[in-house]
């Protein structure tokens, strides 16, 4: 089944610097990539996706990059703030049939 | 617009019995997909609701089951728990079936079982 890695399971940085995690699947067949914040007490909320037929996404600060070749899909923060520490999760769905986490990223966003 | 509601917010239980939790979606979602949310396992796909029928399953043993009603509401049921159940429970709703739209999540049921 398809497996996805997120790297790095933590990161800490000064905040106005960028933050990136970076995810990888095994599936070809992956075609939706969602990336979820998640912080204490509540349930993951969706922050940015990408579908297989685009490169790259961005909403203002956060940017998504897929690298279809490589299988990996990125996460890029800009300008981070302090609001922005949370837990980060990538996901990849196959066909629409399965959906698969990674592990999560703990972003500390240090004033 | 209210979110995606879930009750309990907290429960206890012990080995050997069971559990039902209750997820009501954003209005005018009919898919209801449910998670299991773990440290070590992290989060995992149970199964996913469409019209009252499970369209997707995950992983999980047969003790895991779910239904749909007509007004989209989920319920999950867990029976014969085991110390491993312990987790945090996530529904997440959105319009269509599948994951090809945007999935809004609850705050989640956490589960302990002692």
């Amino acid at each position: 089944g398809e497996n996805v890695e997120q790297h790095p399971s933590t990161l800490s940085v000064q905040e106005g610097d960028s933050a990136v995690i970076k995810c990888t699947y095994s599936d070809s067949a992956s075609n939706y990539f969602p990336w979820y914040k998640q912080e204490l007490g509540k349930g993951p909320q969706l922050i940015i996706d990408i579908r297989s037929n685009v490169g790259e996404k961005k909403d203002q600060r956060i940017a998504v990059t897929l690298n279809k070749t490589a299988k990996h899909f990125s996460l890029h923060i800009t300008e981070t703030q302090p609001e922005d520490s949370a837990v980060y999760f990538c996901a990849a769905s196959i066909g629409g049939n399965d959906m698969r986490f990674g592990a999560g990223t703990r972003l500390t966003v240090k004033p | 617009k209210a979110g995606v509601t879930q009750t309990p917010r907290y429960l206890i239980k012990t080995r050997g019995q069971q559990v039902t939790l209750s997820c009501s979606p954003i209005s005018g979602h009919r898919s209801v997909s449910w998670y299991q949310q773990t440290p070590g396992q992290g989060l995992q796909f149970l199964f996913e609701y469409f019209s009252e029928t499970q369209r997707n399953k995950g992983n999980f043993p047969g003790r895991f089951s779910g239904r749909q009603f007509s007004n989209s509401r989920s319920e999950m049921n867990v029976s014969t728990l085991e110390l491993g159940d312990s987790a945090l429970y996530l529904c997440a709703s959105s319009r269509g079936q599948g994951f090809r739209e945007t999935q809004y999540f609850g705050p989640g049921t956490r589960l302990l079982v002692l």
